[in-house]
């Protein structure tokens, strides 16, 4: 069963503008980690936001997390090409990682 | 430091075949969790290894096993091949048992039943 689901399942955008995706959840957590995947390979962690935290960057990312909604957000400012993948929410679910359905990101040069 | 490497990229079994997956984690990392992807089921938790000892199954039938050696490399098996396994198997490894902090993931295996 699936503890996350990410919001739009697609987007295509054009290089330069931001893109926003968002995760919702189920249960109570510990904290909420972003990971992107390039078509067919493995996933790379993004960020980590713990449950005390609002709101973290990391270069051109930003993640919300607003856990009376049970929901969180990426934002990828200036979008480039090199940008294009999945990108997937993950959540902790009786110890274990359980991932999103994951929003599929086009940006087109 | 070297990363996560799956061995091997790309495998072509027949049904009913065993077939085993290895992984190495990162230097220092304890904990080894596998994953299965496929497009009907996105990325499915399959179990997690920390210091020899299974901490955690996922929802797959007994075919699927794994272990690990006293030098956290990883291996899991899955016996009687069935089309259905047919999928990308990830591997990652962290630091501290469980999913406290983040996993590094290998390239994955890329498993073809036919």
């Amino acid at each position: 069963s699936q503890q996350g689901e990410e919001d739009p399942q697609a987007l295509s955008i054009q290089e330069g503008e931001n893109a926003t995706m968002n995760c919702s959840y189920k249960t109570s957590i510990n904290n909420l980690q972003w990971y992107r995947q390039n078509s067919g390979r493995g996933l790379v962690h993004l960020i980590l936001i713990r449950s005390n935290e609002r709101e973290k960057h990391s270069g051109r990312l930003r993640v919300t997390l607003d856990t009376s909604k049970k929901s969180s957000s990426l934002l990828i400012t200036a979008s480039r090409a090199a940008d294009t993948a999945s990108y997937f929410c993950a959540t902790v679910l009786t110890n274990k990682l359980i991932f999103g359905t994951g929003t599929l990101l086009a940006v087109q040069p | 430091k070297a990363g996560v490497t799956q061995t091997p990229r790309y495998l072509i079994k027949t049904r009913g075949q065993q077939v085993t997956l290895s992984c190495s984690p990162i230097s220092g990392h304890r904990s080894v969790s596998w994953y299965q992807q496929t497009p009907g089921q996105g990325l499915q938790f399959l179990f997690e290894y920390f210091s020899e000892t299974q901490r955690n199954k996922g929802n797959f039938p007994g075919r699927f096993s794994g272990r690990q050696f006293s030098n956290s490399r990883s291996e899991m098996n899955v016996s009687t091949l069935e089309l259905g396994d047919s999928a990308l198997y990830l591997c990652a490894s962290s630091l501290e048992a469980g999913p406290r902090t983040e996993a590094f993931f290998g390239q994955g295996t890329r498993l073809t039943v036919v």
